[in-house]
């Protein structure tokens, strides 16, 4: 079955400092990913997404994320985080009849001054 | 504005009293899903459905109802609350395909006393 790690709970950076998220899948074949984030008292807002071809792939805020099929990780980076991006961010993928999307349990992100 | 709405987005109830979490789509989607999200868990899907008068169940579909009558509108219904259902739900849409990005609504944060 399809699943998604995502092995840390919380990270903290320092606003200016890089950040790498990191995200595992299982998937049989290569498969769709997503990241979404989920700012205080919103829905989620989709990140980025994979599909296929180029393996690094930009998304919305600054935020890029790399597919390497040998480690089966997506993980998601920003050269320089703003305190604006304190939030949670999930890693997930579809399962394969597509009729479910599976999530990660999410890394929440603190950012300080 | 493309969105999803929820409501409400606040709820407190009592045990065994039946409510409703209206959900409504304006991207004319063809699948929508629930979900509820619950710390340390992620997002656990409830219920999805794939079009009109189509409904499946997710991973933790007991205590829960969904229909699906208009493509724009999909209710959630918990027929007898119980504390174990206090959880932050989510409804979402997509296009069809599960390379498709998921759409949010804002949330409602369910109490049952």
């Amino acid at each position: 079955a399809q699943s998604v790690t995502q092995p840390d709970i919380h990270i903290t950076v320092s606003e200016g400092a890089s950040l790498e998220l990191r995200c595992n899948y299982s998937y049989g074949a290569t498969p769709y990913l997503f990241w979404y984030v989920q700012s205080p008292g919103q829905g989620l807002q989709l990140l980025l997404k994979y599909f296929s071809g180029d393996t690094l792939v930009q998304g919305i805020k600054g935020f890029e994320a790399e597919f390497k099929r040998s480690q089966s990780s997506f993980n998601l980076r920003k050269p320089s985080v703003h305190w604006s991006d304190a939030a949670e961010y999930f890693c997930a993928v579809p399962n394969t009849g597509g009729f479910k999307t599976i999530f990660g349990a999410g890394t929440r992100l603190f950012v300080k001054a | 504005e493309a969105q999803v709405t929820q409501n409400p987005r606040y709820l407190i109830t009592v045990t065994g009293k039946k409510l409703t979490v209206t959900c409504s789509q304006n991207m004319n989607h063809e699948y929508m899903s629930w979900y509820r999200q619950d710390p340390g868990l992620g997002l656990r899907q409830i219920y999805y459905s794939m079009n009109v008068e189509v409904t499946d169940k997710g991973d933790v579909p007991e205590g829960y109802k969904v229909s699906r009558k208009e493509k724009r509108n999909f209710p959630l219904i918990l027929e007898s609350p119980s504390p174990n259902q206090t959880s932050l739900y989510f409804c979402a849409s997509r296009l069809q395909g599960p390379n498709s990005p998921l759409h949010f609504g804002n949330g409602t944060r369910l109490t049952v006393t």
